[in-house]
């Protein structure tokens, strides 16, 4: 168990529709991170927020967006989704800006019918 | 932009050395990580390494020459966990851009 807590665990859900992904990340840790990874991309990097202000951007799409709130846990908006978007989608946290030693949540599984 | 490139598949027997090679071409370099994550589950840091030369950490080792562009992992005494996908990834910035990952196949 790294610490670091997502959920939902499965979602399921339609072309068109809008989905929020939550992340809590492990206790004193200031820096979370959101990551897609599907069977053809890999694992890619999408946002990275840091005590509350976003601190890099990779891969998002524009229908993407996410946000960190006060008590530090993190949100990813999915929106219009598309077949395209289904994947797993994991949450990461470092008590650091920089990504060194990161841990990763266990994932929410998007399917999109 | 960001290529690296590691192989796809790797099978080794239980007991033996294994070694995952990661070439990488990026616009910039701020270390390199080493990666373990089992079939559905999710990745676990192994190692990191932004100056060259090898770290050694248990029956793991990584190893990088960046005027090569050139990592490693070296994995010791293989045992059955051992089976997983192994993922090379770069950090550029504050990003981290993966390779496609390695699957090692562990025979007994």
């Amino acid at each position: 168990d790294s610490g670091v807590t997502q959920t939902p665990k499965h979602l399921i859900t339609a072309t068109g529709q809008r989905v929020t992904l939550r992340c809590s990340p492990r206790s004193g840790d200031l820096s979370v991170y959101w990551y897609q990874q599907s069977l053809d991309q890999g694992l890619q990097f999408l946002i990275q927020y840091y005590n509350g202000e976003e601190r890099a951007k990779g891969n998002i799409l524009e229908r993407f967006s996410a946000q960190q709130f006060p008590d530090l846990h993190s949100e990813l908006n999915l929106s219009s989704l598309e077949l395209g978007d289904s994947a797993l989608y994991f949450c990461a946290s470092s008590v650091d800006i920089r990504p060194y030693e990161q841990y990763f949540g266990p994932g929410t599984r998007l399917t999109v019918t | 932009g960001q290529n690296i490139d590691q192989p796809t598949e790797m099978t080794a027997t239980e007991g033996a050395i294994v070694q995952i090679n990661c070439t990488y071409q990026t616009s910039g370099f701020n270390g390199l990580f080493w990666y373990q994550q089992h079939a559905g589950e999710a990745p676990t840091f192994l190692s990191y390494n932004v100056l060259d030369g090898l770290e050694e950490k248990g029956r793991f080792s990584s190893f990088l020459s960046r005027s090569k562009g050139y990592s490693y992992l070296l994995l010791k005494e293989l045992q059955m966990k051992d089976s997983a996908s192994y993922l090379c990834a770069v950090l550029n910035d504050y990003k981290l851009s993966f390779g496609a990952g390695t699957t090692v196949t562990v025979r007994a």
